[in-house]
């Protein structure tokens, strides 16, 4: 079946650090790929998709790339920011269909 | 239209109880999916439906839960006798059949007591 494994949380920056959240996927067939962000408070909004392999995402000066090889589609942002403050989900999804999730990885950014 | 809506956005109820959730997609959407999201988990997928026709149920859905879209708009999700391992927030997503991004309501936050 599918999977998505996200890495571990939660992160804490400091304002306008490096950004990396890594995700890897385990998918039959040619999965389209998303990251999804719940700031506090509201629901799920989509913040970019890649839907085949070397396609780059981006999104509010996120990035990710859609890595075949590696199975991976790892998030980044160059200099983050207060309001980047969220709730991170990788996700993926076969044959146009439901969204398989990661677990979530919780993102603190402090001025 | 302002996107997805769901209502209650939030429910207490105690064990043995019906509740009943209420979703209302985006207009021109045809699918309408119903995930739940238990607290430090990623939404899990429930079932969904293109239309009127439910094309998709999970093993997660016991049958003390069901969902109806009776007319193709709203979808309704029923959980029967509920229990406590039902308390979670479920989430209803829309999209259009030939594009592959949904949009998400608020949620319903359900508790069982």
């Amino acid at each position: 079946g599918n999977s998505v494994t996200q890495m571990e949380g939660p992160v804490t920056l400091s304002e306008e650090a490096f950004l990396t959240i890594n995700c890897t996927y385990t998918a039959t067939g040619y999965p389209s790929l998303f990251w999804y962000v719940q700031y506090p408070g509201e629901g799920l909004q989509l913040l970019l998709k890649a839907t085949k392999a070397d396609d780059k995402g981006s999104n509010k000066g996120f990035e990710a790339t859609y890595r075949k090889e590696t199975t991976s589609f790892h998030l980044e942002k160059g200099s983050v920011q207060v309001s980047d403050s969220a709730v991170y989900f990788c996700a993926l999804s076969t044959a146009n269909s439901k969204l398989t999730f990661g677990k979530g990885i919780t993102l603190s950014v402090r001025p | 239209d302002t996107g997805v809506s769901q209502d209650p956005r939030h429910k207490i109820t105690k064990r043995g109880q019906n509740v009943t959730f209420r979703c209302d997609p985006i207009s021109e959407h045809n699918r309408l999916y119903w995930y739940r999201q238990t607290l430090g988990q990623g939404p899990e997928f429930l079932t969904y439906f293109q239309n009127e026709a439910q094309l998709e149920k999970s093993r997660l859905l016991s049958d003390r839960f069901s969902a109806e879209r009776p007319k193709g708009s709203f979808s309704t999700l029923e959980i029967q006798r509920t229990e406590q391992g039902d308390s979670a927030m479920y989430l209803c997503a829309s999209s259009l059949a030939l594009v592959n991004e949904q949009f998400f309501g608020p949620g319903t936050r359900l508790t069982v007591l």
